[in-house]
């Protein structure tokens, strides 16, 4: 069974820092772009990055560039977030999926909720 | 690309037909040929679960009385006989142009 199980999230202070994870299992994880996309409560949908297959090729929304990072393991079959300097308007559900490109995310994670405040 | 849904709240009785509009600000027909329009289910408390990609196309499992159209910067998400299954929120996203938006969603509810 394809499946993608997030972790990491919770509470965490503006400023602080925080880091996401996504284990990918029942699919060959190397071989897909991944994406980490949220969802603030009661609101709509967001992209926030992408990474290719080998992690050489990073994209961001640009109201995170320069504070988080995406990247990934692939001999652990594993997807990362590195959340820095976070501000209460990133407080989300962060859903990790895979990437399928122009036509979207097909497997989905169920979220990790993240929490910025003080 | 700016993406636009109407209505926000739709809704509709059990076994009528329900339809969610979605405009872009831009045209959606990529350099490829393609129109990258998508259209995404989010059922309560679920993970959201895509149903229709490059304007028309149900993915597996779909039931078929949800179809696509559209052309351009306008496209339509059809439900023929709504169902008490199909609650949830709808929305459409492009991924034409980088990076790749959502539309506000629909809410679509039982009356």
């Amino acid at each position: 069974e394809v499946q993608l199980v997030e972790s990491g999230g919770g509470l965490v202070q503006p400023g602080g820092s925080l880091r996401l994870s996504c284990a990918a299992s029942g699919f060959t994880f190397s071989r897909y772009w991944m994406s980490w996309v949220r969802q603030a409560s009661g609101k709509g949908l967001e992209w926030v990055a992408n990474i290719n297959l080998d992690g050489s090729e990073k994209n961001y929304v640009d109201s995170v560039k320069g504070r988080f990072t995406i990247s990934r393991d692939n001999a652990r079959n594993s997807l990362y977030l590195q959340m820095n300097s976070p501000r209460a308007e990133d407080t989300a559900v962060y859903y990790c999926a895979k990437d399928n490109g122009p036509t979207g995310w097909i497997v989905w994670g169920q979220g990790t909720l993240v929490t910025v405040s003080s | 690309a700016v993406m636009t849904q109407s209505p926000l709240s739709l809704p509709v009785t059990l076994g009528q037909p329900a339809s969610i509009s979605c405009r872009s600000s831009q045209s959606l027909v990529h350099s490829d040929g393609n129109t990258y329009l998508t259209w995404f289910q989010q059922r309560p408390g679920q993970s959201p679960r895509r149903l229709v990609y490059k304007v028309s196309n149900r993915d597996s499992g779909v039931p078929d009385r949800f179809s696509g159209s559209g052309s351009g910067t306008d496209f339509t998400l059809k439900v023929s006989r709504v169902e008490a299954e199909d609650v949830g929120v709808y929305y459409c996203m492009q991924g034409t142009h980088w990076p790749h938006t959502f539309g506000q969603g629909t809410k679509l509810e039982i009356k």
